[in-house]
């Protein structure tokens, strides 16, 4: 079990810039999720992927952020025309089956917006 | 519909005193609950779960909780804090027949003062 991980774990871009953050979970989940987090707050959902299949989507992600796990394993979350407000730490998570088991989260990844 | 409060922002406790963290859920069915504890700068640590059978649950770090289903509470507790157990505490819920999403509180910072 070597974790969670996340890449990058910083990132710095201009405001109406592209980025992209890659998430590997724990091998044997199949289960992965995005999570925003902004100070002072709790995770917010972002989205939800079983295998390769995107389950669920939160009602509040602008159709500027996009996610993907095509194979199953890794995945990317990618945010278009960045603004201001997408500043915060972008949380990854994976768990196996079943409503009863626990998520493992990675170490984030920060955004800032200039 | 799920939810979780967590009614203190901050909890201070002096080295070596017993520490609880409270937490409220409200789901329609049972509850899936969880806690995690998170430092600054890394993600979520899972701490502990509840999912059926004994109210007091043990977990790492000599944590534990005890859900208490008349209170649709879910408190979290150390007989004798530590220093190092400064951070922010986040309790979450999943209902039992609902969707895998887990919804978290905003967390409660905890201060243990030498």
């Amino acid at each position: 079990d070597t974790g969670v991980s996340q890449d990058p774990r910083h990132k710095i871009t201009k405001r109406g810039q592209n980025v992209t953050f890659r998430c590997d979970p724990i091998s044997e989940h199949n289960r992965l999720y995005w999570y925003r987090q902004t100070l002072g707050q709790g995770p917010e959902f972002l989205t939800y992927f079983q295998n390769e299949a995107q389950l669920e989507k939160s009602r509040l992600l602008s159709d500027r952020f996009s996610a993907e796990r095509p194979k199953g394993s890794f995945s990317t979350l990618e945010i278009q025309r960045t603004e201001q407000g997408d500043s915060a730490m972008y949380l990854c998570a994976s768990s196996s089956q079943g409503r009863n088991q626990p998520q493992h989260f990675g170490d984030g990844t920060r955004l800032s917006i200039l | 519909a799920q939810s979780v409060a967590q009614p203190e922002d901050q909890v201070n406790v002096a080295e070596g005193n017993p520490l609880t963290v409270k937490c409220t859920y409200s789901v329609s069915g049972n509850p899936y609950l969880f806690w995690y504890v998170q430092y600054p700068n890394r993600g979520l640590q899972f701490l502990l779960k509840y999912i059926t059978g004994d109210n007091l649950v043990k977990g790492s770090y000599g944590f534990e909780a005890e859900f208490n289903k008349s209170q649709t509470s879910f408190h979290l507790k150390k007989p004798s804090a530590l220093v190092s157990d400064s951070a922010l505490y986040f309790c979450a819920v999943r209902e039992t027949g609902g969707s895998y999403i887990p919804t978290f509180g905003r967390g409660t910072s905890l201060i243990v003062h030498p």
